[in-house]
């Protein structure tokens, strides 16, 4: 039973739309984090939270921006797709301390026509 | 954080153990080694993590030599639902992120 949740699991849309990818977590985490993933590539890290009104970017530049209002709450937004953000974006969290590995969610699969 | 290397993809036979090995030499004093399995479409799901000697859980054990330099997820008589990408990572004890590698690609064959 998921304890983060991401949707759409699958989106289609147009290029220059705006789009808004949801994650939410009931668990209480403080620190969140965005990966994005390519068919068969590894996971890169392009945006994390430390808890409210905190975010960073991660390592791979991305042209999404995050928001963090609510603990539970860490949605990802494009403010114009483009082609280039085809994609799996795959959302996780993480609890305090030293041994918590971290929660994913299903991911939500992005294509942009 | 410490750098990761294991072999990119691995074949089993149902009801073998499967043993993958990671080597991470420049693993610092506070790190722990936490294995990661990946399911095709699906997010990363956590396995198990240690800092040393043995860990054990209902689904693997993770063992881990003296110097920490390499260590090893061993799953027990796997199964074709076995078959995923698992990831060694390495990082501080309570680390803002983890990085992500290519990953071994388990293929358990009935």
């Amino acid at each position: 039973e998921a304890d983060i949740y991401q949707t759409p699991r699958y989106l289609v849309i147009g290029t220059g739309k705006k789009i808004t990818l949801e994650c939410s977590q009931t668990m209480g985490h403080d620190k969140m984090y965005w990966y994005q993933q390519d068919p068969g590539m590894e996971l890169h890290l392009i945006h994390y939270s430390y808890g409210v009104n905190s975010t960073e970017k991660g390592d791979l530049s991305s042209e999404s921006t995050v928001s963090r209002i609510r603990t539970e709450h860490f949605p990802l937004t494009l403010e114009s797709a483009r082609p280039s953000h085809t994609s799996q974006y795959l959302c996780a969290s993480r609890g305090r301390g030293p041994n918590y590995g971290y929660t994913f969610g299903s991911g939500t699969r992005l294509t942009v026509v | 954080l410490a750098k990761t290397t294991q072999p990119i993809s691995m074949d089993s036979y149902e009801g073998q153990e499967v043993n993958i090995t990671c080597s991470h030499n420049n693993i610092a004093t506070n790190d722990y080694i936490t294995w990661y399995q990946q399911f095709p479409s699906q997010g990363p799901r956590f396995i198990i993590q240690g800092y040393k000697t043995k860990v054990t859980n209902e689904v693997a054990s993770l063992f881990i030599p003296a110097d920490r330099k390499s260590s090893t997820l061993s799953l027990p008589r796997v199964s074709l639902s076995d078959t995923a990408v698992y990831y060694c990572l390495v990082g501080e004890g309570n680390t803002d992120k983890l990085i992500f590698g290519t990953g071994t690609r388990l293929q358990v064959f009935p």
